[in-house]
């Protein structure tokens, strides 16, 4: 069992470009969940996916911010014109229903 | 609002003395309380879930417990190998399966 596996590792865009992080889930796992960790800051809830559906985007920014699952292939969180402020670690985890999550690595996303 | 907050924010001991790390909580209707270990550059991984006061939980040299407005990881003797940032999250009743989670507590041990 391979883990939550999240790519790339580290991604590098300009302010203005955009990001596409992406995450696979642990083999069997429908729910998928999405947080940011900013410098100095604790984990914050972004968006929870299951397939094909956004269950809370509560915590996703308005602008800007999607989240997709579809049904093959990995989720998909992406950035449109990305700003400075957008640098962070971004951690997608997957669970099985009513259970326990697992992270992944993470995706680490600088804009110059 | 519910929050969530992790004291202290940083903790350096000796390998060998054992102390405490505290979460404390203020929700509104409390699901499950997560603990985390985070080492630099990976994602968090998962150690404990409490689901009710006085519930305790243990793994080698650490132990959870849980009272109705706060949560402690015990560690004993610990070893430098234990050096890591432990988080705290929540998980409301309310909500879906979301956490909130606190800023953490970054331990340093020392041989």
């Amino acid at each position: 069992n391979a883990g939550v596996m999240q790519n790339p590792r580290h991604l590098v865009r300009r302010r203005g470009q955009e990001a596409r992080l992406r995450c696979s889930p642990m083999k069997g796992h429908s729910h998928v969940y999405w947080y940011r960790q900013l410098p100095e800051e604790g984990l914050k809830f972004m968006v929870y996916l299951q397939k094909e559906n956004i269950i809370d985007e509560s915590g996703m920014p308005k602008e800007r911010f999607s989240a997709e699952f579809p049904k093959e292939g990995p989720s998909i969180l992406r950035i449109q014109q990305v700003v400075r402020g957008d640098s962070a670690a971004y951690f997608c985890a997957s669970s099985p229903p009513a259970s326990d999550y697992t992270f992944g690595s993470g995706t680490r996303l600088t804009v110059v | 609002e519910d929050q969530v907050t992790q004291s202290p924010e940083a903790l350096r001991l000796q390998e060998g003395e054992s102390s405490s790390l505290n979460c404390s909580y203020t929700v509104s209707g409390l699901r499950g309380l997560f603990w985390y270990r985070q080492d630099p550059g990976k994602g968090p991984e998962f150690l404990f879930t409490l689901y009710s006061a006085g519930e305790e939980k243990e793994k080698e040299r650490l132990k959870a417990t849980l009272t109705k407005k706060e949560s402690f990881l015990h560690i004993t003797a610990p070893k430098p190998e234990d050096s890591a940032t432990y988080l705290c999250a929540v998980q409301f009743n309310s909500g879906y399966s979301t956490l909130t989670f606190g800023k953490g507590t970054m331990l340093l041990v020392s041989p």
